[in-house]
């Protein structure tokens, strides 16, 4: 069964500080994506990587970054957070791209004071 | 760009009644996915559709995808508690290969 783990179920940050969300899949998955849910609005993605060191943008990449040095594990980097950017981050992997089922993690709920 | 949109985004049943979730998108799909996330938990892939007017059924789920593949339902017949949790439709652009767009979700509860 595919495993993706996210490495904090919650998490306080303040305004500015530089925030890391870790993600690892176990199942040899190509693909990685990180989205944001936001009540009301659904998931939104905010990027994707569909190989090492690939990176495509999704639908609200600004004030993210993303990392992928190992094809198991895709970081989300905050470079300074902010207020609006409280919400619940869930990373998920899939194995093609465009039609496999995504698999997702537990999510890590963020709030930024 | 690709919007998809669910709708109702919320839904009270009763035990044992029947519903409809609809998904609508601007664009032309290659495929759409079903999701179900239960209260707390995270979303769990139920079911794929990729042909114009296929459906597929899961046991009191049955799934639909529209003639001109811009739109799909969910259909729940005799609702049970298990049930209970937020269903969001997901699709794949035939020009947005690889990024799949969620709709916001219908919401739904049950009165036993």
């Amino acid at each position: 069964d595919v495993k993706v783990t996210q490495s904090s179920r919650y998490l306080v940050k303040r305004t500015g500080e530089k925030v890391f969300l870790e993600c690892v899949q176990d199942m040899d998955h190509e693909n990685m994506f990180w989205y944001r849910q936001d009540p009301g609005l659904g998931l939104r993605l905010i990027y994707f990587s569909y190989d090492v060191k690939m990176k495509e943008k999704g639908d609200i990449p600004e004030g993210y970054s993303v990392s992928r040095e190992k094809k198991e594990r895709f970081s989300l980097i905050l470079e300074s957070a902010s207020t609006n950017q409280t919400s619940m981050y869930l990373c998920a992997s899939s194995l093609w791209r465009g039609t496999s089922p995504l698999h997702f993690g537990n999510g890590t709920r963020l709030t930024v004071t | 760009g690709q919007q998809v949109m669910q709708i109702p985004q919320y839904q009270h049943v009763q035990e044992g009644e029947d519903f409809t979730t609809y998904c609508n998108s601007s664009t032309t799909l290659s495929n759409i996915q079903w999701y179900k996330q239960r209260p707390g938990g995270h979303p769990v892939f139920l079911i794929q559709l990729v042909k114009s007017g296929e459906v597929k059924k899961q046991k009191r789920l049955t799934f639909q995808f529209g003639e001109a593949k811009k739109n799909s339902s969910l259909h729940i017949t005799a609702t049970q508690t298990t049930d209970v949790g937020t269903y969001f439709c997901a699709g794949f652009g035939t020009d947005s290969w690889g990024k799949l767009q969620f709709g916001a979700g219908t919401q739904v509860v049950v009165t036993p």
